[in-house]
């Protein structure tokens, strides 16, 4: 079974560190990867998608790396703010899976001043 | 407006009776999804579709029923509302013009069925 696995739950950090979240997927066959934010209550912001023939993409503070081999990616956000505080969850579109998303349970960040 | 959209935003019903929720696109993306979310089991498929007429079931199908005669509406109807369907509800796009085929989410419908 396809699975995506994302640890932390939950990570509490001041202001300014930089931070890493990780994901692992089971299945190294995959077509792309995204990560998402999501404040309370609302939907799913799309930040990065990786396709499975990338090493890495960046927007701005984030940065995420793929390896398919290992079967894992990480989110590293840079300088972390207030504003960062959210849930990011980790999706990855498996080959043969009609770009059908598969999502991690999710990691829970809180940034406080 | 341009996007993706989702009617109702919040919806309250009875067990036993039948609701559907909308969803609308406006950037003629060929593939549309639903998802469910929910506390402990995170975001499940529940039906996609990739291109009018053509549906197929995702993870948790059961209890529901889509159909897509238009290329921007992907309708998700709970034919007999269980108490176990309450949740919140995803509903997303994809297809020709993104960057291979990232995924475009509404802003859900939060669903109680009492």
């Amino acid at each position: 079974k396809q699975e995506v696995t994302q640890i932390p739950a939950a990570l509490s950090v001041p202001e300014g560190e930089n931070l890493v979240l990780n994901c692992s997927f089971t299945d190294s066959a995959i077509y792309n990867l995204q990560w998402f934010r999501q404040d309370p209550g609302k939907g799913l912001t799309s930040l990065l998608l990786i396709q499975s023939s990338q090493r890495e993409q960046t927007s701005g503070r984030l940065n995420a790396s793929l390896d398919k081999s290992s079967g894992r990616s990480t989110l590293y956000i840079a300088a972390s703010q207030p504003g960062d505080s959210a849930t990011y969850l980790c999706a990855v579109g498996f080959s043969g899976g009609y770009n059908k998303l598969i999502f991690g349970a999710g990691t829970r960040l809180a940034v406080h001043p | 407006d341009a996007g993706i959209t989702q009617s109702p935003r919040y919806k309250i019903t009875e067990t036993g009776r039948q609701v559907t929720l909308m969803c609308h696109q406006t950037w003629s993306h060929s593939y549309m999804f639903w998802y469910r979310q929910d506390l402990g089991h995170g975001l499940r498929l529940i039906y996609y579709s990739a291109a009018a007429d053509i549906t197929d079931k995702g993870e948790v199908p059961d209890g529901y029923v889509v159909s897509r005669s238009k290329t921007e509406n992907f309708p998700l109807t709970l034919e007999s509302a269980t108490r176990s369907q309450t949740s919140v509800y995803f509903c997303a796009s994809s297809g020709a013009g993104t960057v291979s085929f990232e995924q475009y989410f509404g802003p859900g419908t939060r669903l109680t069925v009492t």
